[in-house]
């Protein structure tokens, strides 16, 4: 079974800072989701990561996996309000089916 | 169509009766998902279908729950005898081969009274 952990589980930063928001996950996985969701809405695509080593950038969002670690990073930079968010990330196991971790709830404050 | 389309986007329904929860995928996109999210949690898988193939049902809690797609278009969840435990947002999504392309559509809130 594979098992997805995420923290922080809740993050509150200020604009203007950076921050990472880590994913462990416990068994061998083909690729790893990044999703955003705002509240009462579905889940937004951000990332998709396939391979080792594999970096992906849009805007100030920076997603990073290690597979031989099993980590997946998504690193924010100089914040901003509308990053405000639950950020899940969701790695794939057998036939693309997603494993996702409890989310991230990110407030940005001014 | 353009994207994920479920229906209904909220449903009310009395414990102990039956519901259908509709999802029509991305048009071309052959695997489906189903997925439940209960309130301030993540997503559980429920079932998976991929083309014609025997659809893999490992995440269905209960034999209440049960899904079709015919072919490669519309498919059904439907609950039989409704708990208040499966009160939660019922998300489907779509994807090509691959699993390209993994679009999640906008939901059926369910709530179980």
């Amino acid at each position: 079974e594979l098992k997805v952990e995420q923290n922080p589980l809740f993050l509150s930063m200020q604009e203007g800072k950076n921050y990472t928001i880590y994913c462990n996950y416990s068994t061998t996985s083909d690729r790893l989701y990044w999703y955003r969701q705002d509240p009462g809405k579905s889940l937004e695509s951000l990332f998709v990561l396939l391979s080792n080593g594999a970096v992906k950038q849009e805007g100030r969002l920076m997603a990073s996996l290690d597979t031989k670690a099993r980590l997946s990073t998504l690193h924010i930079t100089a914040a901003v309000h509308d990053l405000s968010a639950t950020y899940f990330c969701a790695p794939s196991l057998r036939s693309y089916q997603l494993t996702f971790g409890k989310g991230t709830k990110l407030s940005v404050i001014p | 169509g353009a994207g994920v389309s479920q229906s209904p986007s909220n449903k009310v329904t009395e414990k102990g009766k039956d519901v259908e929860l509709r999802c029509d995928p991305i048009s071309g996109h052959t695997a489906l998902y189903w997925y439940r999210q209960r309130l301030g949690q993540g997503l559980e898988f429920l079932i998976y279908f991929q083309g014609n193939s025997a659809p893999d049902k490992s995440g269905l809690p209960s034999d209440r729950f049960s899904a079709e797609r015919t072919g490669e278009s519309v498919s059904t969840l439907t609950i039989q005898r409704t708990q208040q435990e499966d009160s939660a947002v019922y998300l489907c999504a779509s994807s090509g081969r691959g699993g390209y392309g993994y679009t999640f559509g906008s939901g059926t809130r369910l709530t179980v009274v």
